[in-house]
């Protein structure tokens, strides 16, 4: 039971690139969500699913697109990185969107 | 939309001691949960103990507890015997029952000394 994976831990971007950052659940968790991290300003909700097909956004949405066609898979895509978006990124899923969130252990986005 | 304060950005304290971390939030629903997370300086969010809003026992995790006051709005957490591994930030969080996201707070830096 690996419970929320992420990869990759660590990538450096140069303005205008795409990437995606992936996320993986194996406790059969519905709901999964995105958060960015800066620092002085917490966790900040860029996306979520409350379930395979079904997405939203959340605080903080621009610049960022997302997919659940699986439940274990929650992927986040960067469709023109920019320096605003140099940020921590962690994945989390909970059985719903009420309880406890599990977190992956994060990856670390430099845009140059 | 809710909002999550917690005001001291910063403590520090000596191992063995007792510190509490304060959180306030803002809400004018009447359900909803509260949850404590250590970020230890490995990054990974870990959750410390989650309370329940209409319990009006407090919630207790081994040295972790947390005062809870509904009526001022109020989610402290108390850590007993503080420990080295201790050291972390700690952040506060609300969801609203019906509503679809986590908000935190700005996180308060904790450091254990020995």
């Amino acid at each position: 039971n690996a419970g929320v994976t992420q990869t990759p831990k660590f990538q450096v971007l140069k303005t205008g690139q795409s990437m995606t950052l992936q996320c993986a659940q194996d406790m059969n968790h519905e709901y999964m969500s995105w958060y960015r991290q800066d620092p002085g300003m917490g966790l900040r909700l860029i996306h979520y699913s409350v379930g395979a097909g079904i997405t939203d956004q959340g605080e903080v949405p621009n610049g960022y697109n997302v997919s659940r066609s699986t439940t274990e898979d929650f992927p986040l895509r960067l469709l023109s990185a920019a320096p605003s978006q140099t940020s921590v990124y962690f994945c989390a899923s909970s059985r719903t969107r009420w309880m406890t969130q599990y977190f992956g252990p994060g990856t670390r986005l430099l845009v140059l | 939309a809710q909002t999550v304060t917690q005001s001291q950005p910063e403590m520090s304290v000596q191992e063995a001691e007792t510190v509490t971390l304060s959180c306030t939030y803002d809400t004018s629903e009447s359900n909803y949960y509260l949850f404590w997370y250590k970020q230890p300086p490995s990054r990974q969010m870990i959750l410390v103990i989650r309370q329940e809003a209409y319990k009006q026992q407090n919630a207790t995790e081994n040295r972790f507890s947390v005062n809870f006051q509904k009526a001022a709005k109020s989610f402290s957490l108390k850590i007993s015997d503080s420990q080295l591994g201790d050291t972390a930030m700690y952040f506060c969080a609300v969801i609203i029952q019906g509503a679809q996201k986590l908000v935190f707070g700005q996180g308060t830096r904790l450091t254990i000394n020995p």
